[in-house]
């Protein structure tokens, strides 16, 4: 089993839905929760950080953190054009100076107009 | 602000030919560096990192090294590139609380 699981999709939603996208993970140490966003042929550009449970958002991204659960989601309101891309989690425990990174897959999102 | 450089943006070499990739950050001191390798529709894999000068962690066995002569450049090297090498490269740093800024990435085909 993977440390992390995300659904591959491909996930076709219309513009101006509500999109939730999902990650699972196994161990229970880690602390620290991001979101990324790629383009294709780009590299990821973080889009969301969070810190142990709880939600948090900005403009119209909601990153949520259920550690009971071991179940992290983003939310993106009024979804654009401009938000079709792959959704990567990822996460890592609070010890090491390494500072390593746990990924999921993506999740590929088209948001048709 | 921060940046991050990376160098060739896209690459085609033959195999058995050496490589040589560069990625170099600005606007930070001591970051921690990490190259990944992302194959095409797959998630990124951690090809190696570094906590400061000279110290390298490889964590998959590979053809490639890794190398950090000055505090802010990481180079990613092969002296005899493998078909199984193509991919996408990117170079990323991590700030003190562990959130990774990526650089544009390379595009390596090895043919």
């Amino acid at each position: 089993q993977k440390e992390v699981e995300q659904d591959p999709g491909p996930l076709s939603v219309p513009e101006g839905a509500i999109v939730s996208l999902n990650c699972t993970y196994s161990n229970s140490a880690f602390q620290y929760f991001m979101w990324y966003r790629q383009y294709s042929r780009k590299g990821p550009e973080l889009l969301m950080y969070t810190y142990s449970s709880g939600n948090k958002e900005d403009g119209r991204f909601t990153a949520q953190v259920d550690k009971s659960s071991k179940y992290i989601s983003l939310f993106i309101r009024d979804s654009q054009p401009s938000d079709s891309a792959t959704y990567l989690c990822a996460m890592r425990r609070n010890a090491g100076n390494n500072r390593k990174l746990i990924w999921g897959l993506g999740t590929s999102l088209a948001v048709n107009p | 602000s921060q940046t991050i450089h990376q160098w060739p943006a896209t690459l085609v070499q033959p195999v058995g030919s050496p490589l040589s990739l560069e990625c170099t950050v600005e606007g930070t001191s001591n970051p921690n560096l990490y190259w990944y390798r992302q194959a095409a529709g797959r998630g990124l894999q951690l090809l190696f990192y570094s906590v400061g000068i000279g110290q390298i962690s490889s964590e998959v066995p590979q053809n490639l090294s890794a190398s950090r002569p000055q505090d802010r450049q990481f180079i990613l090297s092969s002296k005899k590139l493998l078909l199984s090498d193509s991919g996408f490269y990117l170079c990323a740093w991590s700030t003190p609380l562990g959130e990774q800024y990526f650089g544009p990435g390379t595009r390596l085909t090895v043919t």
